[in-house]
């Protein structure tokens, strides 16, 4: 069964340092790997996906993520953060190819202070 | 395009009432995903469709909810009786699957109350 966790609940971290929002999954097959965030009141936007080729990917907003299948993680990073940033972060895991299905994970608050 | 419309954006009933909530999905896209959020339980699936068909609904709480795709562009989630504990934001999500493209496109999502 496929299952992904976020590391960190909550990520405190002030205007313009930079911030790696932790994520690994398990899956017995390949998988394709997402990061959304959620605005306060707002539907879930896609940041960035990886599906295949390289692992570095890049988002919108100045995010990226590593896919790294040894350590069946997908970490979300960003050199310098805004206080626009803070948000709700979700990995998402689609082992299933075929479905479209996400397993989500519980989320990451990430709290950008000035 | 306008993306996903969900409606209504707000919902506020009382315990035992019937609750409809509907989802737009976008134009072309075959695949559609019911989702419950709460601080306690996170992210939900309830349910998914693909080409208007229902493959998997073992996220569906109990048989008070219920979920219908009549066509292409149109879903309904229907809680009958409604309880407190259904309150919760409910997004729907429309993914073009079978392009290649695995990303899921969210509403704004229904707030609903049950007092």
């Amino acid at each position: 069964a496929q299952s992904v966790t976020q590391l960190d609940s909550q990520v405190p971290v002030f205007e313009e340092a930079p911030v790696e929002l932790r994520c690994n999954y398990s899956s017995s097959v390949s998988v394709y790997l997402f990061w959304y965030v959620q605005y306060p009141n707002q539907g879930l936007q896609l940041l960035l996906k990886y599906l295949s080729g390289s692992t570095l990917v890049k988002g919108i907003n100045g995010f990226e993520a590593e896919f790294n299948k040894s350590q069946t993680s997908f970490h979300l990073r960003k050199p310098s953060v805004h206080i626009s940033d803070t948000a709700e972060y979700f990995c998402a895991v689609d082992g299933s190819s075929n479905t479209g299905k996400l397993i989500f994970g519980q989320g990451t608050t990430l709290q950008v202070k000035p | 395009d306008a993306g996903v419309i969900q409606s209504p954006r707000h919902e506020v009933t009382e315990m035992g009432q019937e609750v409809t909530l509907r989802c737009k999905p976008i134009s072309g896209h075959n695949s559609l995903f019911w989702y419950r959020q709460t601080m306690m339980r996170g992210l939900e699936l309830l349910i998914y469709f693909n080409n208007n068909v229902p493959i998997d609904d073992s996220g569906m709480p109990e048989d008070r909810f219920s979920a219908k795709m009549p066509n292409a562009s149109f879903s309904t989630l229907k809680i009958q009786p409604s309880e407190p504990r259904d309150s919760a934001v409910y997004f729907c999500a429309s993914s073009p699957l079978g392009r290649g493209d695995y990303e899921q496109y969210f509403g704004p999502g229904t707030r609903l109350t049950v007092t």
